[in-house]
């Protein structure tokens, strides 16, 4: 049973660049059956999808965010990484990393989630 | 971007009720379309793809319904278990987007 495990800072300053890892265990990220996606959650709202990557390091960002983002997959360590530089209030959020199979479109599996404060 | 509009927001409900939450989009997408359930504090799970395929595990009384822009997802009998937050999800095109949320409260 595959299962996803977020980790990094729950405090980030204002302007500065927030990073997040996902550990993936019970399965491998170099699958190439599946693309691993970071989704984030600002407090009491909805879902927002941030990208994707493929295991190749192929990438697909979301354009309100792609300025700022970068995911990169480690496959040594079978983690995938999330950078958001610039950040503002208004990245906070609980992230979620979770997988997409190739193909397919939806998250079947997702990680239970981190939460990230920006402030000073 | 595709748009989604979930409705209702809110939804009132009681054990036992059949329960109904709409997803309309701004353009269509075929049978691109997921349901996930969240409770609070905890991520979604994907309950529904394809529309109307039901997730491996998820009880039979989740149905889902619908093509092009208009989709439905219902509880036939509602369990105490049940009371959510339900989201909406098309992977038509990127970006991957998401509706704004119907959450199911005890009536």
């Amino acid at each position: 049973q595959v299962q996803l495990q977020e980790s990094g800072p729950g405090l980030v300053k204002p302007s500065e660049t927030l990073s997040l890892t996902c550990t993936v265990s019970g399965g491998s990220v170099s699958s190439g059956s599946y693309y691993w996606s970071w989704i984030r959650q600002p407090p009491g709202k909805g879902l927002e999808w941030i990208g994707y990557i493929y295991y190749s390091g192929s990438t697909n960002y979301n354009p309100s965010l792609k300025s700022r983002v970068t995911i990169s997959v480690d496959t040594s360590k079978n983690q995938f990484s999330l950078k958001l530089s610039s950040v503002t209030a208004a990245d906070t959020a609980v992230y979620y990393c979770a997988r997409e199979a190739v193909a397919k479109g939806y998250m079947d599996v997702w990680g239970k989630g981190t939460t990230v404060t920006v402030s000073s | 971007v595709i748009w989604m509009t979930q409705s209702p927001s809110l939804l009132s409900a009681s054990t036992g009720d059949r329960v109904t939450i709409s997803c309309r989009m701004s353009q269509g997408i075929s049978s691109y379309l997921a349901w996930y359930q969240q409770k609070p504090g905890k991520a979604p799970e994907l309950l529904i793809y394809a529309a109307s395929t039901l997730q491996s595990g998820v009880p039979s009384r989740f149905s889902g319904s619908g093509s092009g822009t208009d989709f439905t997802l219902t509880i036939s009998c509602l369990q105490s278990e049940d009371f959510a937050t339900y989201y909406c999800q098309q992977y038509y095109s990127f970006p991957r987007t998401f509706g704004q949320g119907t959450k199911v409260e005890i009536k």
